[in-house]
């Protein structure tokens, strides 16, 4: 039969320009945010956190924006490559950081 | 390789049959997660241990149980098996409760 598969918000961008990637989280409580990389096939990776008392950290090739006021999130990958392609998925948790609520995800393919 | 391992990486089953997921977190990792990640939901938390302890439930259905050894590996029984269920389990492990997770390579159940 056929199968139902979860309707992803999908990127395209060319290899060497940034992307973004957004996310709305749904809890003002949250206070632990943290960006996961999914390549077919394999698990979760971690890239980059940030707690709520921060508007911005950079890693390396990679910028998380937090904004609470608007409960929104994005990811900026500078200089995208081939590699970066994957389905990138937000989290957020509580203080108690027992629950990770993770969203449903953004399918980002880079075009060589 | 996020140093956490799961076993099998693949479960092909029937319905009504019962199976036992295996995770081993990386050294030092005091707590586990576990997540379903299907198709139509996905990536759904289920349950969470720290040093032993169940310390949070997510979307865990009655006929699924988990728990945590003295050696910090974790299982994750699934019983009265449905089609349904058939999906990704993928477990992670943090140092903290609060800190990243560092996901396995999940175990792919098929139930026909």
């Amino acid at each position: 039969g056929e199968s139902v598969g979860l309707h992803l918000p999908t990127l395209s961008v060319q290899e060497g320009d940034n992307s973004i990637i957004n996310c709305a989280y749904s809890n003002s409580a949250s206070d632990y945010f943290i960006w996961y990389k999914q390549e077919s096939g394999k698990g979760p990776q971690f890239i980059i956190d940030i707690r709520s008392n921060m508007d911005k950290r950079q890693g390396q090739r990679v910028t998380v924006l937090l904004n609470k006021t608007v409960k929104h999130l994005s990811l900026q990958i500078a200089a995208t490559q081939p590699g970066d392609s994957a389905v990138y998925f937000c989290a957020e948790t509580l203080n108690t950081g027992n629950q990770f609520y993770f969203g449903t995800g953004t399918s980002l393919t880079v075009i060589p | 390789d996020s140093g956490v391992t799961q076993t099998p990486k693949h479960l092909i089953t029937a319905t009504g049959q019962r199976v036992t997921l295996r995770c081993s977190p990386r050294s030092g990792d005091l707590s586990v997660y576990w997540y379903q990640q299907s198709l139509d939901q996905g990536l759904q938390f289920l349950i969470q241990y720290y040093n032993g302890e169940e310390r949070a439930k997510g979307n865990i259905l009655e006929r699924f149980s988990a728990q945590q050894f003295p050696d910090l590996h974790s299982e994750l029984n699934l019983s009265s098996l449905e089609l349904g269920d058939s999906a990704l389990y993928f477990c992670a492990s943090s140092v903290e409760e609060d800190r990243e997770q560092f996901f396995g390579p999940g175990t792919r159940l098929t139930v026909l």
